[in-house]
């Protein structure tokens, strides 16, 4: 059984930078993983962030970057907002139409 | 423009079966796969399976494996999602998500949500 591992949760200052990443239990995360990333606050349906590695959505800010860092795929915020306090997911695409999400990561600005 | 939508909210009995319908909308409905994510209260995400509704392939989480059936009638642009034998654990909200695979199958990600149907289970 695929596990996709995040980190459970992260803090950051208002303005600073952090990067969450995301794992396989077994192997390493590359771009034919298609890693991508979901925001979603409590309550609320999930807004895609970054697809295909490191290809921003559609409407979604700068300041998120997506990369490959070592064997696993990471989001970057830089320059923190309120409104990034979120929970934040990583799905990758494992071939012949299956996906598997992390168990997401819980973000705080303070 | 392009939307999916999902009815609100359903009650169910343990051991019914519940059918979650999808409409999509402002875009060639073939031409895109749909994925079905639920999240417990409380909970993360989890996916649940894909269609393709160009040819009805199918593919499901071994979780749900034998309890779980995914349908579509592309006359109605409509995708379906069948949960059987129903247990509390199955309250949850069900999100139906547009895949798009990219021209070259280089994506392969979900773009648009539906708003989710809540589902729950109560005796």
């Amino acid at each position: 059984q695929t596990v996709v591992t995040q980190e459970p949760s992260f803090s950051v200052s208002p303005g600073g930078t952090v990067t969450l990443t995301c794992g396989l239990s077994s192997g390493s995360v590359s771009t034919s993983r298609f890693p991508s990333w979901y925001q979603q606050t409590p309550g609320q349906t999930p807004r895609t962030l970054i697809y295909s590695t490191n290809t921003l959505s559609s409407g979604v800010p700068d300041r998120f970057s997506g990369s490959i860092l070592g064997n696993k795929a990471a989001l970057t915020i830089t320059g923190a907002q309120a409104d990034d306090e979120s929970d934040y997911y990583c799905v990758l695409y494992m071939g012949s139409g299956l996906w598997v999400f992390g168990g997401g990561t819980k973000l705080t600005v303070l | 423009q392009v939307q999916l939508m999902q009815s609100g909210a359903e009650l169910k009995k343990p051991g019914a079966s519940v059918k979650v319908p999808c409409k999509a909308s402002g875009y060639r409905f073939t031409s895109y796969g749909i994925n079905w994510v639920r999240q417990a209260p409380g909970q993360g995400l989890v996916w649940v399976g894909w269609i393709n509704p160009y040819n009805g392939n199918t593919h499901y989480a071994q979780k749900f494996e034998g309890r779980v059936s995914m349908t579509t009638d592309t006359s109605r642009s409509t995708a379906y999602m069948e949960l059987r034998t129903l247990t509390s654990d199955d309250t949850a909200v069900y999100f139906c998500a547009r895949v798009d695979y990219g021209d070259y199958d280089d994506y392969n990600y979900m773009d648009v949500w539906g708003n989710g149907t809540t589902v729950t289970v109560s005796s």
